[in-house]
């Protein structure tokens, strides 16, 4: 079945302590993005990678990492977490032919930063 | 500074109504607007898009208006069903970077 896989689904930590959300596509898609939801506020995009060890800031991309060493996998890096973080987090991948093909979502992690 | 405007935030419809979302942007450089339907519980899926070169699209029940020296574009969901009942964010693309809307929160009313 095509599609993306995040881990964990569900996170709660405290302020400062490093954490890692994965996000891996079967899909063999070159073009990934991560997102964070807030109510009021949609989605806004926080880093998106056009291919391997290609990546780029998007809209909020204070306070987040990202690599993109395997065309599947792009995990998405919090160094030191603050309450502001606290979201829901969208990881997606879209195939080749750029961004007009259709962008599929992953199920979502729901962070809480105490 | 939201890039995307959508509204309403909220709108119940009568079954068989037509649910109407409006979005509006600034950047002239955005070349591809999509709609999603999200499901409590579930990341968006795309429901449908346009480009700039077309004044409308239709899939279904489905239609996105376009207005471009408006710089609008609208979601209309004809015969809705209870089952269309979940949040639509529309959004805009230059490229590599997208910009959502809001949200809009549908109910629609058996």
């Amino acid at each position: 079945e095509a599609q993306v896989t995040q881990n964990p689904r569900y996170l709660i930590t405290v302020t400062g302590k490093k954490l890692t959300v994965t996000c891996s596509q079967n899909m063999n898609h070159e073009y990934m993005s991560w997102y964070r939801q807030d109510p009021g506020l949609g989605l806004r995009q926080i880093y998106y990678s056009m291919n391997v060890e290609v990546t780029d800031k998007g809209d909020v991309p204070e306070g987040y990492k990202v690599s993109r060493k395997e065309k599947r996998n792009f995990p998405l890096i919090l160094e030191s977490p603050s309450p502001n973080q606290t979201s829901l987090y969208f990881c997606a991948s879209t195939g080749t032919g750029g961004y007009h093909n259709e962008q599929f979502f992953g199920p979502g992690t729901r962070l809480t930063v105490l | 500074q939201q890039q995307v405007k959508q509204s309403p935030q909220s709108l119940i419809v009568q079954k068989g109504g037509i649910s109407i979302i409006n979005c509006a942007y600034e950047n002239t450089a955005f070349d591809y607007f999509p709609w999603y339907q999200q499901f409590p519980g579930k990341g968006p899926a795309l429901l449908i898009a346009i480009r700039p070169d077309v004044s409308e699209k239709k899939e279904g029940r489905f239609t996105i208006s376009f207005n471009k020296s408006a710089k609008q574009f609208s979601l209309h969901i004809m015969d809705s069903q209870p089952g269309d009942s979940a949040t639509y964010f529309c959004a805009a693309s230059t490229g590599n970077q997208f910009y959502f809307g809001t949200g809009t929160s549908l109910t629609v009313i058996p």
